[in-house]
């Protein structure tokens, strides 16, 4: 089982401020970096694949930085709105298998 | 409507009890998997298929079964349910490796 983490586990952001949260990977057997947002009650939905290092995506206030190298990729939510609160994954894809992490929960407090 | 749909939504079985659970999806993709959600786990996936009569393990495959005998349909199979396989299930599907995964609603399945 890959072992893919992401930090913080949760975390709480006052309405207009901005934040960025953290998902780590295995540098090696590199496919694709998926990013879903979940909302409770819903099923997940995707907000970015990203597969060549360097890579940046940007979707409205959210946009994620990609860093093949070391492992890692970054997600930023620019001037948090309550609707962005929902549980945000990542997703490693190697050899055929998307191994996700536990997702990090965001709360948008108004 | 491109979408993945799951059946039962919700389903209360009994131990040893065979049970399967459809999933359908209507964009021809190519790429389809199970994953489970249990808390504080994230999704794991169960099984994975590439493509018609192409399936494979994902990381958590004991205790369950697939097959990929058409390209829209990829029924997940338990043939003697455990109460540690109570879980949330979800079925997606997508392109390939490179491309977005489209999640199915969900299946909420209890085994007493």
């Amino acid at each position: 089982i890959l072992n893919v983490e992401q930090s913080p586990q949760s975390l709480h952001v006052q309405e207009g401020d901005s934040t960025n949260f953290t998902c780590s990977f295995p540098s090696s057997n590199f496919y694709a970096l998926h990013w879903y947002r979940w909302e409770t009650a819903k099923s997940p939905e995707a907000l970015f694949v990203m597969t060549l290092n360097g890579d940046e995506k940007k979707k409205g206030r959210i946009s994620a930085t990609l860093n093949t190298k070391e492992g890692y990729s970054y997600l930023y939510i620019k001037g948090s709105q309550p609707e962005d609160s929902a549980t945000y994954l990542c997703a490693f894809f190697g050899d055929y298998k998307l191994s996700f992490g536990a997702g990090t929960t965001v709360t948008v407090r108004a | 409507e491109a979408q993945v749909t799951q059946n039962p939504r919700y389903l209360i079985t009994v131990t040893g009890k065979k049970l399967t659970v459809t999933c359908s999806q209507n964009m021809n993709h190519e790429y389809m998997s199970w994953y489970r959600q249990d808390p504080g786990l994230g999704l794991r996936q169960i099984y994975y298929s590439m493509n018609v009569e192409v399936t494979d393990k994902g990381d958590v495959p004991e205790g369950y079964k697939v097959s990929r005998k058409e390209k829209r349909n990829f029924p997940l199979i338990l043939e003697s349910p455990s109460p540690n396989q109570t879980s949330l299930y979800f079925c997606a599907s997508s392109w390939g490796q490179n491309n977005e995964q489209f999640f199915g609603p969900g299946t909420r399945l209890t085994v007493l």
